[in-house]
């Protein structure tokens, strides 16, 4: 079992929908991280959760520390917006441990 | 502008061929890292160095090879030991261990 568990795997939208990806960690997770993947294969760090929620724009993540659970939001979802959303989590070590990623794909 | 570069973008090897991929950064990061992108599947760490001179193994160092002789390089050969070398490769470097990391743009390897 993965120590990082996504879900959904796949999401279709239509703009203007409100998205939420949820993410699962295990014990031994100090910070979670999201990240963007585009087509291209670039990835861009969106956030790093210890604790609470942040805010940039339209993106919105949270954490609950007792649940070992965080979701990403996604307001006013736009097309540009479709890409691979993956969940990581820091172990005490440093090290990232990966979730499989959720494929979002935003329709006109 | 600062940054983390990898090339090439896309990568054709014939089966049995050592392959290097390259990764560079001007952030002047001590840690970096490269990882395999398999379809499905997260990203997998297969090795990390924290400071110039030295590496480690991550989940899946087996058929690969590292070095760090400069802080701003960290090239990865696929060796041919390698059994299935075909994936998308990122690197990524960070202040330290605990910083953010940011990647590069990655190298897609096909092997053929």
């Amino acid at each position: 079992k993965n120590e990082v568990e996504q879900s959904p795997q796949n999401l279709t939208a239509q703009e203007g929908e409100f998205i939420t990806i949820n993410c699962s960690y295990s014990v031994g997770i100090s910070a979670l991280h999201w990240l963007q993947q585009h087509p291209g294969g670039g990835i861009v760090s969106l956030f790093m959760l210890s604790s609470g929620k942040k805010k940039h724009g339209r993106l919105i993540a949270t954490i609950n520390i007792q649940e070992k659970h965080s979701s990403l939001h996604i307001t006013a979802s736009h097309p540009r917006d479709s890409a691979v959303y993956i969940c990581c989590g820091s172990s005490n070590t440093g090290k990232l441990i990966f979730g499989q990623g959720t494929t979002l794909q935003v329709k006109p | 502008d600062g940054g983390i570069t990898q090339s090439p973008k896309y990568l054709f090897r014939k089966e049995g061929q050592n392959v290097t991929l390259s990764c560079e950064q001007n952030l002047n990061h001590d840690a970096m890292y490269w990882y395999r992108q398999d379809p499905g599947q997260g990203l997998r760490l297969i090795y990390y160095s924290q400071i110039v001179n030295d590496f480690q193994k991550g989940d899946i160092a087996e058929g690969y090879s590292v070095s760090r002789e400069k802080k701003e390089s960290f090239p990865l050969t696929v060796t041919s030991a390698q059994k299935n070398p075909t994936a998308f490769y990122l690197c990524a470097s960070s202040i330290g261990m605990d910083g953010t990391q940011y990647f590069g743009p990655g190298t897609r390897l096909t092997v053929l």
